[in-house]
């Protein structure tokens, strides 16, 4: 699986946008990127996936450039309850069941 | 909403002792997961889990290691001879299919080994 790049930290202003780079430049054409959160060593939770196309959920929106190397997450209006861990993982889908592969992630704070 | 179960929560024992975590994923759910987190590290994958056979184990999940799902609701993990650095959070995991995007997570067992 590729491996990606994060910032190690952000902070973010409670009701702004949370703009949360990736870098994933090794990325190949069957590997989707997915982001997870992780609130306080509570167990990770799904927010959003892709492939090629940019996408959207009730919890973030997902860019990801024309070339795939690199993915945006956006929340649209972060509050004190998106403090967390944003991890970008990138992986094939596999029809033995899904390794997820976890780098350091981007700890996001979000403040009044 | 449907959620994965861990028990017990925190789990406290003695180097050399056996230790089984137990979860319940959610109930339709066909693929199963488990996870670990040293404390200050990142989330590690151990096994995955279909149809009564590991899928993919991690180099982490040794001959110490074993799964099994032995009713139609449960999954456990055991640890045979627990070791000071088992010490960790313990994460199951469940997904519909082994293509859905998805997997649910429990919330943890914090196993401690003193």
């Amino acid at each position: 699986d590729a491996k990606t790049t994060q910032p190690t930290s952000m902070d973010c202003a409670e009701g702004r946008a949370a703009n949360l780079p990736c870098n994933h430049s090794t990325i190949s054409g069957n590997e989707y990127v997915y982001w997870y959160r992780q609130i306080h060593s509570q167990g990770p939770q799904y927010i959003i996936h892709g492939l090629k196309n940019n996408e959207t959920n009730e919890m973030a929106s997902l860019i990801i450039t024309e070339d795939r190397k690199s993915s945006t997450l956006i929340l649209p209006h972060a509050t004190l309850r998106d403090t967390a861990v944003y991890y970008c993982i990138v992986s094939r889908i596999k029809a033995a069941g899904n390794k997820l592969t976890f780098g350091g992630g981007t700890r996001v704070l979000v403040k009044p | 909403e449907p959620e994965v179960t861990q028990t017990p929560s925190h789990q406290v024992t003695q180097m050399g002792q056996e230790v089984i975590l137990r979860c319940v994923p959610i109930s339709n759910h066909l693929y199963f997961y488990w996870y670990r987190q040293i404390l200050g590290q990142k989330v590690e994958f151990l096994v995955s889990f279909y149809n009564n056979e590991i899928s993919e184990k991690s180099e982490i999940f040794d001959d110490q290691f074993s799964v099994e799902r032995p009713d139609g609701s449960n999954f456990t993990l055991k640890i045979r001879s627990t070791k000071l650095e088992d010490s960790a959070m313990y994460f199951c995991a469940s997904s519909l299919t082994g293509l859905a995007y998805e997997q649910y997570f429990g919330p943890g067992t914090r196993l401690t080994v003193t």
